[in-house]
């Protein structure tokens, strides 16, 4: 069964440093998301892409927050600057037309 | 702001019952929705979508769709402690392109072997 993929399981980093979170998702789903979840709190969207471009972005998606789909197949997401307040499970889900979003099994970010 | 709200339970059932679990929603223009089972510290796996007024079954599952009431349910007939896991709700509140999901904080069942 075709699944969403995602890399690193855990990511350690320290304060101000950057970092990519990567993704793949279901080879023939056409729209893209991130999400977080922090520790005992609701799932929150961060930006969806479409197209090879955003289509939607939270609040939380600020500029220290970028997306890329560099080739064909890999979904990134990449933080700037840490801060310790980014520490949370981040999900990338996938969609075809309908809106049934699909989730991977996520990256735990911890920034210490 | 758009909300959806669960109980966070924990509701607890005895193995064979059923289970229910309710969500409401505050924006009137939803059009989706959908229940994600969340086994604890992973990630959510999609149950059921619901587009439409009325009852809609797969399996053990039943999701109920109220609109006019902003309400929705998720029905677990002969409820195994594997169901044992949280429960979100989540909500796509705007027509069109839009596909963001909207969540509730989740409702943790426990089925009692």
């Amino acid at each position: 069964e075709p699944e969403v993929t995602q890399t690193p399981s855990h990511q350690v980093t320290q304060m101000g440093q950057e970092v990519i979170l990567r993704c793949v998702p279901i080879s023939n789903h056409l729209y893209f998301y991130w999400y977080r979840q922090i520790l005992g709190q609701k799932v929150e969207f961060l930006v969806s892409f479409y197209n090879n471009e955003i289509s939607e972005k939270s609040e939380i998606f600020d500029d220290q927050f970028s997306v890329e789909r560099p080739d064909g197949s890999n979904f990134t997401l990449k933080i700037r600057s840490t801060k310790l307040e980014d520490s949370a499970m981040y999900f990338c889900a996938s969609s075809e037309r309908t809106d049934e979003a699909f989730f991977g099994q996520g990256t735990r970010l911890t920034v210490v | 702001q758009k909300e959806v709200e669960q109980n966070s339970g924990p509701l607890s059932v005895p193995e064979g019952a059923i289970a229910s679990l309710n969500c409401t929603y505050s924006d009137r223009v939803s059009q989706s929705f959908f229940w994600y089972r969340q086994y604890s510290g992973k990630s959510p796996e999609l149950i059921m979508s619901i587009y439409s007024n009325g009852d809609k079954e797969d399996g053990r599952f039943t999701a109920q769709l109220n609109k006019a009431s902003q309400y929705v349910s998720l029905l677990i007939r002969d409820s195994q402690p594997s169901d044992s896991a949280t429960y979100l709700c989540a909500v796509k509140p705007n027509a069109g392109n839009n596909r963001k999901l909207i969540w509730g904080l989740g409702t943790s069942l426990a089925v009692n072997p």
